[in-house]
């Protein structure tokens, strides 16, 4: 059974502090996204890791791809009250059925 | 461009009724994508469709059908609403390139449903 898990559910975190949200998926998939969702809002796409060793930036946000070791990471730099939101990694794969599983979701939110 | 919309936004139902949500899209994707959204949890796909007239079952699909009879619109219908299918429903779509090696999915705004 195909999981995906992120960790930290929650996270609260200080203006101008960097932190990592980590993603973790159980089976065989070379691709991987991530998304943000602001409260009572729909999914935003930010990034779309299709290999091993893809890093991807967008301004405060860098996300990568361990496909050997099934995980992905998130990291935020220098984070601004902007980036509060929850962050979502999902993976696709198919094996006679096509599956596309989030992750469980971080809610992240940065302090003043 | 209205990119993923969804009608409607937000209904009640009571235990047993129908009803039927639509997704539309103006983006000529070929995949279409129902998902629920529950409190503490991530997304769950109930059904996809990888093309006109075609539609496949996802991870939670008991208690829903799904049509796409054209290419733009996928619907969602639910035929004796109970309350566990209170959530909030999102429609997705994408346009895999060559080989389907990129499957960004672009996001509705959400129906809200809750079923007393």
């Amino acid at each position: 059974e195909l999981k995906v898990e992120q960790n930290p559910l929650f996270l609260s975190m200080q203006e101008g502090k960097n932190y990592t949200i980590y993603c973790n998926y159980s089976t065989t998939s070379d691709r991987l996204y991530w998304y943000r969702q602001d409260p009572g809002k729909s999914l935003e796409s930010l990034f779309v890791l299709l290999s091993n060793g893809a890093v991807k930036q967008e301004g405060r946000l860098m996300a990568s791809l361990d496909t050997k070791a099934r995980l992905s990471t998130l990291h935020i730099t220098a984070a601004v009250h902007d980036l509060s939101a929850t962050y979502f990694c999902a993976v696709d794969t198919y094996s006679g059925t096509y599956k596309y599983i989030f992750g469980t979701g971080t809610r992240l939110k940065v302090l003043a | 461009n209205a990119g993923v919309t969804q009608t409607p936004k937000f209904r009640v139902l009571k235990t047993g009724q129908s009803m039927t949500l639509l997704c539309a899209q103006d983006m000529n994707h070929e995949y279409m994508y129902w998902y629920r959204q529950d409190p503490g949890m991530g997304l769950r796909l109930i059904h996809y469709s990888v093309g006109e007239g075609t539609t496949a079952k996802g991870e939670v699909p008991d208690g829903y059908n799904v049509s796409r009879l054209k290419k733009q619109n996928f619907l969602l219908g639910l035929e004796s609403a109970a309350p566990s299918q209170t959530s909030v429903y999102f429609c997705a779509s994408s346009y895999p390139t060559s080989g389907a090696t990129q499957e960004t999915q672009y996001f509705g705004p959400g129906t809200r449903l809750l079923v007393l």
